[in-house]
């Protein structure tokens, strides 16, 4: 069984431009967690997704961030117009449906660099 | 102040000894508690999970909370130069949302 799979790995994009990340969850897994950790901190929650469906945004910047966990694909989450604050780890966790709160699987992140 | 409370480290300690790895909290409404391990340029995995105080021991792991304090600990025996990773706390209240420590960075010593 794949654990939760993230691509790209890295990503380094310019300022102004969009990063687009995305998070495979493992099979049957229908809740999708968008965490960012940046160097020498924990995580910060962002975004918490069921299919079609977006649960919790609290975490996420007001502006030119967005969240989506389409029926088919993978969770896509969004940056536009980056800017080098955006700078960090970006991972995804994932859990299966009537689960105990906190039992997460996490992918191995995107690393995004903005220039 | 935060809500969890976590020494970042780093903690280095020889191979062979008893690690305890610590964290505070303030919001006695937290239920549920978690000790992720996250190696260098990985994702945090879950090592352990308990909801009740008290001790909860899986191999050489041992969680432990204490409630009535707000403190939850995690004990290392025996430890092996591949524990050397980043140790977060994570607690959470009856929903989903995971509220993290800031990781305690452990080296062990060959």
């Amino acid at each position: 069984n794949a654990g939760v799979m993230q691509n790209p790995r890295h990503l380094v994009r310019r300022r102004g431009q969009e990063a687009r990340l995305r998070c495979s969850p493992m099979k049957g897994h229908s809740h999708v967690y968008w965490y960012r950790q940046l160097p020498e901190e924990g995580l910060k929650f962002m975004v918490y997704l069921q299919k079609e469906n977006i649960i919790d945004e609290s975490g996420m910047p007001k502006e030119r961030f967005s969240a989506e966990f389409p029926k088919e694909g993978p969770s896509i989450l969004r940056i536009q117009q980056v800017v080098r604050g955006d700078s960090a780890a970006y991972f995804c966790a994932s859990s299966p449906p009537a689960t105990s709160p906190g039992t997460q699987y996490f992918g191995p992140g995107t690393r995004l660099t903005v220039l | 102040q935060k809500e969890v409370e976590q020494d970042p480290g780093p903690l280095s300690v020889p191979e062979g000894a008893i690690v305890s790895l610590n964290c505070t909290y303030s919001n006695s409404a937290f239920q549920y508690f978690m000790w992720y391990r996250q190696y260098s340029r990985k994702g945090p995995e879950l090592l352990m999970y308990t909801y009740s105080s008290g001790n909860k021991e899986d191999g050489r792991f041992t969680a432990q909370v204490d409630k009535s304090s707000k403190y939850i600990s995690l004990f290392i025996r025996d430890s092996q130069p591949s524990d050397s990773a980043t140790y977060l706390c994570a607690m959470t209240d009856s929903n989903y949302q995971l509220i993290w420590g800031a990781g305690t960075k452990l080296i062990i010593k060959p």
